[in-house]
Order: C-alpha cells, then structure tokens, then sequence
C-alpha cells in the first residue's frame, strides 16, 4: 500500500528566511504533485513533477523529485506572508487511472 | 476555460438520509475522481471514472458510490449517513491517466 510522509506538519517561518518540507513516498512512482490549500478553499496545483531528478521553479518555491530515494522537497525561500497556507505532495497510487495519494499536509505560517 | 464545477457547495443533512453531490469536469477531460476531506483523516482517495467506467476504488465502505455520465459528469451518493462522513468533498478532472488533475471548490457536506 502506498503511503506517503510529509514532515513537518506545522512549520512556523520568520519573513525571509528559507525553509524545506520533505516528502517521502513508500513504492515507485514516477509522479509526484504539489498543491497549496488556502483555509475553506479547494486545491490548486503547484508543480507535476515527472522523472528523476525534476527541478520546478515558481517565484518562492522550488520543487524537486529523486525518485531513487522516493522523495520530494519544496523549497521555500525568503519567505512571504502569503506563502502561508497548507501544502500537499500527492503521488498517484498506480499507473492505469488517477488516484492520487496525499500526505498529511504541511501547514505553514508566516510572521515577520 | 471553465473548471472543474461541484455543487451543491454546501450540505447539511441527517443521520440515516442519503446524499447525492455532483461534479462536471472540465470539459474534454474524461477523468473524474473523488476524495474526502476531513481533519482526522486528511485527503482519501474514493474512486474514480473514466468513460463511465469505475477504474480505481479507495478503501471506503459501500454506502459511498458513484457513477459518470456520457458527458464525463459525475455523482456521488452516499447512503445512511453518519456523522463521520460530515467532511469537505472534492472532485477532480484530468484528461486521463498521467495527466494533470484539477480540483472543484467541493462540497462541504456537515452530518448531524
């Protein structure tokens, strides 16, 4: 069964400064997503990531997947208050069809 | 380009009744999934259809089914709620297997 890490779950940022969530994943897959989740809103995606070695970059954040190692890292840096939300890696549970895998969530708040 | 459609957005019904949550894709993607939401449990995946056809199946009991019409719209019912099925629902298209999914805003169903 497929299941799928996030650490940590709760991440407190101090404005500009850098910080990493990790995702780990527990069988082969060679898709992984990023979403962010604002309070009462739904999912928007932020990066696919598709083979080994993917490198995503929008604005503040910088995703990368080693599927060797089965995990993925977001990387945020000088952080901005409206960075604060939660954020998603998903893996897809098998080849034939769309069945995404969620972590837990990393919920991140940003104070200057 | 119009997205991913769920209504109603809100719900608020009784124990023991059955509930009925629709979802219409965006269009050209014959892809739907569905997933719960709540705070305890995170993200689940619940199924997903494509073509009208059920391709992947979470690890829900059976009052949880649904179903896909010619034109890629879905519903999903659940029957004999309990308080534990009050969660945020959400659906999501995609043209097909690996490719991306897109999220609706859900359904924010509340059992009491």
């Amino acid at each position: 069964e497929l299941k799928v890490e996030q650490n940590p779950l709760f991440l407190s940022m101090q404005e500009g400064k850098n910080y990493t969530i990790y995702c780990n994943y527990s069988t082969t897959s060679d898709r992984l997503y990023w979403y962010r989740q604002d309070p009462g809103k739904s999912l928007e995606s932020l990066f696919v990531l598709l083979s080994n070695g993917a490198v995503k970059q929008e604005g503040r954040l910088m995703a990368s997947l080693d599927t060797k190692a089965r995990l993925s890292t977001l990387h945020i840096t000088a952080a901005v208050h409206d960075l604060s939300a939660t954020y998603f890696c998903a893996v897809e549970a098998n080849q034939a069809g769309t069945a995404l895998i969620f972590g837990k969530g990393t919920t991140l708040s940003v104070s200057s | 380009k119009a997205g991913v459609t769920q209504t109603p957005r809100y719900l608020i019904k009784t124990r023991g009744q059955q509930v009925t949550l629709s979802c219409s894709p965006i269009s050209g993607h014959r892809s739907v999934s569905w997933y719960q939401q709540t705070p305890g449990q995170g993200l689940q995946f619940l199924f997903e259809y494509f073509s009208e056809t059920q391709r992947n199946k979470g690890n829900f009991p059976g009052r949880f089914s649904g179903r896909q019409f010619s034109n890629s719209r879905s519903e999903m019912n659940v029957s004999t709620l309990e308080l534990g099925d009050s969660a945020l629902y959400l659906c999501a298209s995609a043209r097909d297997s690996n490719f991306e999914a897109f999220f609706g805003q859900g359904t924010r169903l509340t059992v009491v």
